[in-house]
């Protein structure tokens, strides 16, 4: 699976929307990009993911760049509930184990 | 909540002692994967279960086993515990249909295993 960058941390005010970059430029074509989250000690939340077109849903959108070699998570409205580490992994489709690296901690303040 | 329960949610336990963690995957899921979670390794692969056969393998030490139960809950067992071994474990499920794109895994809540 291809590795994965991004920035350690960063604040967002609440309400605002909260930009999470993403770098993979090792990416294959048949690599899919997820986002999960994990919620101090809590178990990963699934969050998005997508291949090359760009992805929404009720929680986040994902932007992926057209040579998919990097990509944006975004929280349109940040609360303080979403203050957490935000992992993006590289991955095959249908199976196979996660590999998360440290991820970027992001907190919420009001 | 995901669906997954992990059970117990706490651990403390001595050295060189056995404990054994459980998992109850989601309705209908047939894959298990379990994953250690230590403040400085992060969140670490260990082992996944298909439909009850071992289906992948990470760093997972000799001295840990698993096992998943002809009802598709799992078991991960750790025998003769060192201090390091004191981490979240936690266990996701997916459905893994053959063909399907997605893999998307649903985590339970983790147990905490202090190991004293």
């Amino acid at each position: 699976d291809a590795k994965t960058t991004q920035p350690p941390s960063m604040d967002c005010a609440e309400g605002r929307a909260a930009n999470l970059p993403c770098n993979h430029s090792t990416i294959s074509g048949n690599e899919y990009v997820y986002w999960y989250r994990q919620i101090h000690s809590q178990g990963p939340q699934y969050i998005i993911h997508g291949l090359k077109n760009n992805e929404t849903n009720e929680m986040a959108s994902l932007i992926i760049t057209e040579d998919r070699k990097s990509s944006t998570l975004i929280l349109p409205h940040a609360t303080l509930r979403d203050t957490a580490v935000y992992y993006c992994i590289v991955t095959r489709g249908s199976w196979g184990k996660l590999q998360f690296g440290a991820g970027t901690q992001v907190v919420v303040t009001p | 909540d995901s669906g997954v329960t992990q059970t117990p949610k706490h651990l403390i336990t001595a050295t060189g002692q056995r404990v054994t963690l459980r998992c109850s995957p989601r309705s209908g899921d047939l894959s298990v994967y379990w994953y250690q979670q230590s403040l400085d390794q992060g969140l670490q692969f260990l082992i996944q279960y298909y439909n009850g056969e071992e289906r992948a393998k990470g760093n997972i030490l000799e001295r840990f086993s698993a096992q998943q139960f002809p009802d598709l809950h799992s078991e991960l067992n750790l025998s003769s515990l060192e201090l390091g071994d004191s981490a979240l474990y936690f266990c996701a499920s997916s459905l893994d249909v053959a063909g399907e794109e997605k893999n998307i895994q649903y985590f339970g809540a983790g147990t905490r295993l202090s190991v004293l």
